[in-house]
């Protein structure tokens, strides 16, 4: 079946613009989670999103960025102002609710440039 | 607090084994999980671990010890198509999960 999308893959921003970034989790997966992959680096936690749940924001790095997830399916983070800072990858993964296993399926990321 | 150390690097040979070790400091614990990640690709799932012990899966091994705070990931038969970073990640209570900084596994040939 098809697996975690997102949307655009590349995406090029002037420094203090505000930029969207789309996720597409597997269909009937109730977990959703965005992080972030500076160069070189491992993945960084930005937030989590379980059913109806209050979602998990603790990772978000200030209050430039924010998501929401419609519907309990697509997810999308929003990065206001956008900083040099904020250039990374950004990852989006889904899983499904099995109880204890938290097995995440990532998608391919979208890669942000802030010039 | 949370830390999550592995080594930064390691260079391994064709058909040998190799032993990537990744050691935890966490508030909570829900398993340990193993992810490769090819340069430009998204992670994928290697293994899981919640109990001690060893676990088996085809070419990929991993262990686990919770007193310690330790595991390590045991890669047999190295394939050039192994090289890649590996990434350990610790799982708290909620689901998410907490990576460490990976490892980069080159396989000469």
């Amino acid at each position: 079946g098809a697996g975690v999308s997102q949307s655009p893959s590349n995406k090029v921003t002037e420094k203090g613009k505000d930029v969207e970034l789309r996720c597409d989790p597997i269909s009937g997966h109730t977990a959703l989670y965005w992080y972030r992959q500076s160069l070189g680096q491992g993945l960084e936690f930005l937030i989590y999103f379980q059913g109806n749940s209050a979602p998990d924001k603790s990772g978000l790095p200030s209050d430039r960025f924010s998501a929401e997830r419609t519907g309990g399916s697509v997810s999308t983070l929003t990065i206001q102002r956008t900083q040099q800072e904020d250039s990374a990858v950004y990852l989006c993964a889904s899983s499904p609710d099995r109880g204890v296993v938290y097995e995440q399926y990532f998608g391919p990321g979208t890669r942000l440039t802030v010039t | 607090g949370q830390n999550i150390d592995q080594p930064t690097e390691m260079t391994a040979t064709e058909g040998a084994i190799v032993q990537i070790n990744c050691t935890y400091q966490t508030s909570g614990f829900n398993g340990l999980f193993w992810y490769q990640q090819h340069a430009g690709e998204a992670p994928t799932f290697l293994s899981y671990n919640v109990l001690d012990g060893l676990e088996e899966k085809g070419r990929f091994s991993s262990f686990l010890s919770r007193s310690k705070g330790y595991s390590y990931l045991l890669l047999k038969e190295l394939q050039m198509k192994d090289s890649a970073s590996y990434l350990c990640a610790v799982s708290n209570w909620g689901g998410k999960l907490i990576f460490g900084q990976g490892t980069e596994l080159s396989v000469k040939p």
